[in-house]
Protein backbone atom coordinates (compact mmCIF):
# COMPACT_ATOMS: atom_id res chain seq x y z
CA UNK A 1 0.00 0.00 0.00
CA UNK A 2 0.64 3.84 -0.06
CA UNK A 3 2.50 5.22 2.71
CA UNK A 4 4.30 8.60 4.00
CA UNK A 5 7.30 8.59 5.99
CA UNK A 6 8.35 11.98 7.97
CA UNK A 7 11.10 13.15 9.66
CA UNK A 8 10.75 13.29 13.84
CA UNK A 9 9.93 16.14 15.37
CA UNK A 10 9.50 18.54 16.93
CA UNK A 11 11.24 20.55 15.56
CA UNK A 12 12.93 23.99 17.23
CA UNK A 13 14.80 26.95 14.72
CA UNK A 14 15.93 30.09 15.59
CA UNK A 15 14.56 32.80 13.13
CA UNK A 16 16.34 33.27 10.04
CA UNK A 17 17.21 29.92 10.08
CA UNK A 18 17.46 27.13 7.09
CA UNK A 19 14.59 24.62 7.07
CA UNK A 20 14.70 21.26 5.89
CA UNK A 21 11.75 18.44 6.83
CA UNK A 22 12.58 14.83 4.87
CA UNK A 23 9.65 13.25 3.51
CA UNK A 24 9.93 9.79 1.67
CA UNK A 25 6.80 7.74 0.49
CA UNK A 26 5.89 4.40 -1.09
CA UNK A 27 3.49 4.28 -3.83
CA UNK A 28 2.27 2.44 -7.12
CA UNK A 29 2.36 3.90 -9.83
CA UNK A 30 3.12 8.02 -10.20
CA UNK A 31 1.69 10.18 -6.99
CA UNK A 32 0.51 13.45 -6.48
CA UNK A 33 2.75 15.01 -3.60
CA UNK A 34 1.44 17.70 -1.24
CA UNK A 35 2.46 19.30 1.75
CA UNK A 36 -0.15 20.42 4.33
CA UNK A 37 0.41 22.65 7.12
CA UNK A 38 -1.53 22.98 10.48
CA UNK A 39 -2.31 26.19 12.87
CA UNK A 40 -2.76 25.96 16.29
CA UNK A 41 -6.25 24.86 16.55
CA UNK A 42 -7.32 24.44 12.96
CA UNK A 43 -7.56 22.32 9.89
CA UNK A 44 -5.12 21.71 7.29
CA UNK A 45 -3.99 24.51 4.49
CA UNK A 46 -2.27 23.23 1.67
CA UNK A 47 1.24 24.47 1.33
CA UNK A 48 2.52 23.36 -2.09
CA UNK A 49 2.53 20.11 -4.38
CA UNK A 50 3.79 19.16 -7.03
CA UNK A 51 2.39 16.50 -9.58
CA UNK A 52 4.67 14.96 -11.55
CA UNK A 53 8.73 13.94 -11.49
CA UNK A 54 10.86 17.07 -11.31
CA UNK A 55 8.29 19.48 -10.37
CA UNK A 56 9.34 21.96 -7.59
CA UNK A 57 6.03 23.11 -5.42
CA UNK A 58 6.51 26.51 -4.36
CA UNK A 59 4.77 29.04 -1.46
CA UNK A 60 5.44 31.56 0.68
CA UNK A 61 9.08 30.92 0.80
CA UNK A 62 8.72 27.42 1.35
CA UNK A 63 9.68 24.95 -1.72
CA UNK A 64 9.83 21.33 -2.20
CA UNK A 65 11.05 19.32 -5.59
CA UNK A 66 9.73 15.19 -6.27
CA UNK A 67 12.59 13.30 -6.62
CA UNK A 68 11.18 10.65 -7.95
CA UNK A 69 14.43 8.33 -8.04
CA UNK A 70 14.90 9.03 -4.46
CA UNK A 71 11.01 8.79 -3.73
CA UNK A 72 11.39 12.24 -1.80
CA UNK A 73 9.47 15.35 -1.34
CA UNK A 74 11.33 17.58 1.75
CA UNK A 75 10.31 20.56 2.42
CA UNK A 76 13.19 23.81 2.75
CA UNK A 77 12.72 27.25 3.20
CA UNK A 78 15.80 29.29 3.11
CA UNK A 79 15.20 32.14 5.92
CA UNK A 80 12.27 30.98 8.30
CA UNK A 81 10.02 33.46 10.93
CA UNK A 82 8.41 32.79 14.34
CA UNK A 83 4.86 32.75 11.69
CA UNK A 84 5.98 29.37 10.37
CA UNK A 85 5.65 27.97 13.63
CA UNK A 86 2.79 25.19 13.11
CA UNK A 87 2.80 21.60 12.45
CA UNK A 88 3.99 20.29 8.77
CA UNK A 89 2.17 17.12 6.86
CA UNK A 90 3.53 15.33 3.67
CA UNK A 91 0.72 13.67 2.24
CA UNK A 92 0.50 11.80 -1.32
CA UNK A 93 -2.75 11.05 -3.53
CA UNK A 94 -2.29 7.70 -5.43
CA UNK A 95 -3.90 8.69 -9.11
CA UNK A 96 -6.25 6.58 -9.77
CA UNK A 97 -8.60 5.54 -6.38
CA UNK A 98 -7.76 9.01 -5.21
CA UNK A 99 -6.70 7.96 -1.70
CA UNK A 100 -5.33 10.66 0.65
CA UNK A 101 -2.51 9.28 2.72
CA UNK A 102 -0.66 11.65 5.50
CA UNK A 103 2.67 11.13 7.26
CA UNK A 104 2.81 11.67 10.88
CA UNK A 105 3.04 15.59 10.93
CA UNK A 106 6.73 17.27 12.37
CA UNK A 107 6.21 20.18 14.40
CA UNK A 108 7.96 23.21 14.08
CA UNK A 109 8.79 25.67 16.33
CA UNK A 110 10.44 29.15 15.32
CA UNK A 111 11.61 30.81 18.44
CA UNK A 112 13.18 35.05 18.43
CA UNK B 1 -13.79 31.25 -2.55
CA UNK B 2 -15.24 27.80 -2.35
CA UNK B 3 -14.46 26.10 0.89
CA UNK B 4 -15.29 22.79 2.52
CA UNK B 5 -17.79 23.90 5.76
CA UNK B 6 -18.59 21.74 8.65
CA UNK B 7 -20.51 22.01 11.78
CA UNK B 8 -20.75 21.65 14.53
CA UNK B 9 -17.13 23.49 15.29
CA UNK B 10 -16.86 22.43 18.82
CA UNK B 11 -19.00 19.18 20.89
CA UNK B 12 -18.85 17.98 24.01
CA UNK B 13 -20.94 14.98 24.64
CA UNK B 14 -20.86 12.34 27.44
CA UNK B 15 -19.89 9.19 26.86
CA UNK B 16 -22.79 6.15 25.72
CA UNK B 17 -24.34 9.21 24.18
CA UNK B 18 -24.94 10.01 19.90
CA UNK B 19 -23.23 12.58 17.76
CA UNK B 20 -23.43 13.36 14.71
CA UNK B 21 -21.26 15.51 12.35
CA UNK B 22 -22.02 17.30 9.14
CA UNK B 23 -19.73 18.48 5.84
CA UNK B 24 -20.92 20.12 3.03
CA UNK B 25 -18.00 19.63 0.24
CA UNK B 26 -16.66 22.04 -2.68
CA UNK B 27 -19.10 21.83 -5.06
CA UNK B 28 -18.44 19.58 -7.77
CA UNK B 29 -15.81 17.65 -5.76
CA UNK B 30 -16.72 14.01 -6.13
CA UNK B 31 -14.38 12.81 -3.33
CA UNK B 32 -15.21 12.94 -0.28
CA UNK B 33 -13.06 12.05 2.96
CA UNK B 34 -13.75 11.98 7.02
CA UNK B 35 -10.53 12.05 8.69
CA UNK B 36 -9.74 11.75 12.44
CA UNK B 37 -6.71 13.48 14.10
CA UNK B 38 -6.12 12.49 17.49
CA UNK B 39 -4.44 15.56 19.44
CA UNK B 40 -0.65 15.61 18.57
CA UNK B 41 -0.83 12.80 15.86
CA UNK B 42 -1.62 12.89 11.89
CA UNK B 43 -5.06 12.89 10.51
CA UNK B 44 -6.00 9.07 10.24
CA UNK B 45 -8.53 8.33 7.26
CA UNK B 46 -12.05 6.68 8.52
CA UNK B 47 -14.09 6.92 5.14
CA UNK B 48 -13.69 7.82 1.56
CA UNK B 49 -16.13 8.58 -0.68
CA UNK B 50 -16.97 8.61 -4.74
CA UNK B 51 -20.04 10.23 -5.52
CA UNK B 52 -22.65 8.92 -3.56
CA UNK B 53 -20.16 4.75 -2.90
CA UNK B 54 -17.94 4.01 -0.07
CA UNK B 55 -14.67 3.10 -1.65
CA UNK B 56 -12.78 2.59 1.65
CA UNK B 57 -14.07 2.42 5.11
CA UNK B 58 -11.50 -0.24 6.13
CA UNK B 59 -10.25 1.97 9.26
CA UNK B 60 -13.74 2.89 10.58
CA UNK B 61 -15.13 1.41 13.47
CA UNK B 62 -17.94 -0.20 12.09
CA UNK B 63 -19.93 -0.97 15.90
CA UNK B 64 -20.25 2.51 16.78
CA UNK B 65 -19.58 4.54 13.46
CA UNK B 66 -21.40 5.64 10.47
CA UNK B 67 -21.25 7.65 7.79
CA UNK B 68 -23.20 8.51 4.69
CA UNK B 69 -23.22 10.63 1.46
CA UNK B 70 -26.86 10.03 0.57
CA UNK B 71 -27.15 12.73 -2.59
CA UNK B 72 -23.24 12.46 -3.39
CA UNK B 73 -23.47 15.93 -2.20
CA UNK B 74 -23.00 16.49 1.31
CA UNK B 75 -22.20 13.97 4.21
CA UNK B 76 -23.00 13.29 7.72
CA UNK B 77 -20.33 10.97 10.14
CA UNK B 78 -22.21 9.35 13.50
CA UNK B 79 -21.00 8.21 16.47
CA UNK B 80 -23.08 6.11 18.86
CA UNK B 81 -22.26 5.29 21.11
CA UNK B 82 -19.35 7.80 22.15
CA UNK B 83 -16.21 6.57 24.15
CA UNK B 84 -13.73 8.67 25.98
CA UNK B 85 -11.25 7.32 23.24
CA UNK B 86 -13.17 9.25 20.45
CA UNK B 87 -12.58 12.61 21.63
CA UNK B 88 -10.36 14.39 18.82
CA UNK B 89 -10.74 16.09 15.88
CA UNK B 90 -12.45 15.03 13.34
CA UNK B 91 -11.78 16.49 9.70
CA UNK B 92 -13.74 16.45 6.46
CA UNK B 93 -12.14 17.29 3.13
CA UNK B 94 -13.45 17.34 -0.32
CA UNK B 95 -11.09 16.83 -3.86
CA UNK B 96 -12.22 16.89 -8.02
CA UNK B 97 -11.78 13.70 -7.79
CA UNK B 98 -12.21 12.50 -11.09
CA UNK B 99 -10.34 9.87 -12.65
CA UNK B 100 -8.64 12.42 -15.42
CA UNK B 101 -7.98 14.75 -12.59
CA UNK B 102 -4.59 15.38 -12.34
CA UNK B 103 -4.22 18.08 -9.83
CA UNK B 104 -6.12 16.16 -7.18
CA UNK B 105 -5.43 18.17 -4.25
CA UNK B 106 -7.83 17.85 -1.12
CA UNK B 107 -9.48 20.81 0.57
CA UNK B 108 -9.79 20.83 4.35
CA UNK B 109 -12.86 22.16 6.21
CA UNK B 110 -11.94 23.50 9.68
CA UNK B 111 -12.88 20.83 11.79
CA UNK B 112 -14.93 19.40 14.32
CA UNK B 113 -13.29 19.44 17.87
CA UNK B 114 -15.43 16.32 19.94
CA UNK B 115 -14.57 16.65 23.78
CA UNK B 116 -16.18 12.92 25.29
CA UNK B 117 -16.59 12.96 28.92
Amino acid sequence: GNSVTQMEGPVTLSEEAFLTINCTYTATGYPSLFWYVQYPGEGLQLLLKATKADDKGSNKGFEATYRKETTSFHLEKGSVQVSDSAVYFCALIAFGNEKLTFGTGTRLTIIP
Amino acid sequence: EAEVAQSPRYKITEKSQAVAFWCDPISGHATLYWYRQILGQGPELLVQFQDESVVDDSQLPKDRFSAERLKGVDSTLKIQPAELGDSAMYLCASSLGRREAVNTEAFFGQGTRLTVV
